[in-house]
């Protein structure tokens, strides 16, 4: 079975901080893809970044970076120098075949 | 470039009454869709997800049934809504199996 860890339930900073969100997950596969979602009040679930289980290298988005880690099966998600847009729910997902497994998500508030 | 619809936005609905919500996918051709409920303040509980016309599989036991008529059309319904029916529900689509893209959400409220 897929499971996925957001142990954050909410982050609250003020603007230009840095919020590291965590995730880890549990699988027995050894191919698999990793996700972040960003979900705005709105509603819609936004697609961040998709890492293959393969692929350890850490990446950066402009202000977005995420740091994979197999061997503590983490999935780490940093949005530096936050601003107010960045308020919403991040969810973490797991994936293999044609299913997704997601985290509770983190709601993050990004305070002016 | 690729667009999922859903409608309607928002329904309010008595128990009992029956629902129909649709999703279409413009852009792709064979896509993966997938049915989602969002319970307030939750997660995401996969509902249905199909892999082609007529193709349907159920994640979780309930009331709710899926059909997928078109190639990208996918329909969610119940004959008699429950309470516990009420929450957000998502449409996504995905091409082989991989990342999934979301609409923008049916809001339930069944009172």
């Amino acid at each position: 079975a897929q499971k996925v860890t957001q142990a954050q339930t909410e982050i609250s900073v003020v603007e230009k901080e840095d919020v590291t969100l965590d995730c880890v997950y549990e699988t027995r596969d050894t191919t698999y893809y990793l996700f972040w979602y960003k979900q705005p009040p709105s509603g819609e679930l936004v697609f961040l970044i998709r890492r293959n289980s393969f692929d350890e290298q850490n990446e950066i988005s402009g202000r977005y970076s995420w740091n994979f880690q197999k061997s503590t099966s983490s999935f780490n998600f940093t949005i530096t120098a936050s601003q107010v847009v960045d308020s919403a729910v991040y969810f973490c997902a797991l994936g293999n075949d044609y299913k997704l497994s997601f985290g509770a998500g983190t709601t993050v508030t990004v305070r002016a | 470039s690729q667009t999922i619809h859903q409608w309607p936005a928002t329904l309010v609905q008595p128990v009992g009454s029956p629902l129909s919500l649709e999703c279409t996918v413009e852009g792709t051709s064979n896509p993966n869709l997938y049915w989602y409920r969002q319970a307030a303040g939750r997660g995401l509980q996969l509902l249905f997800y199909s892999v082609g016309i007529g193709q349907i599989s159920s994640e979780v036991p309930q009331n709710l049934s899926a059909s997928r008529p078109q190639d990208r059309q996918f329909i969610l319904s119940s004959k008699k809504l429950l309470l516990s029916d009420s929450g957000f529900y998502l449409c996504a689509w995905s091409v082989e199996g991989v990342e999934q893209f979301f609409g923008p959400g049916t809001r339930l409220t069944v009172l």
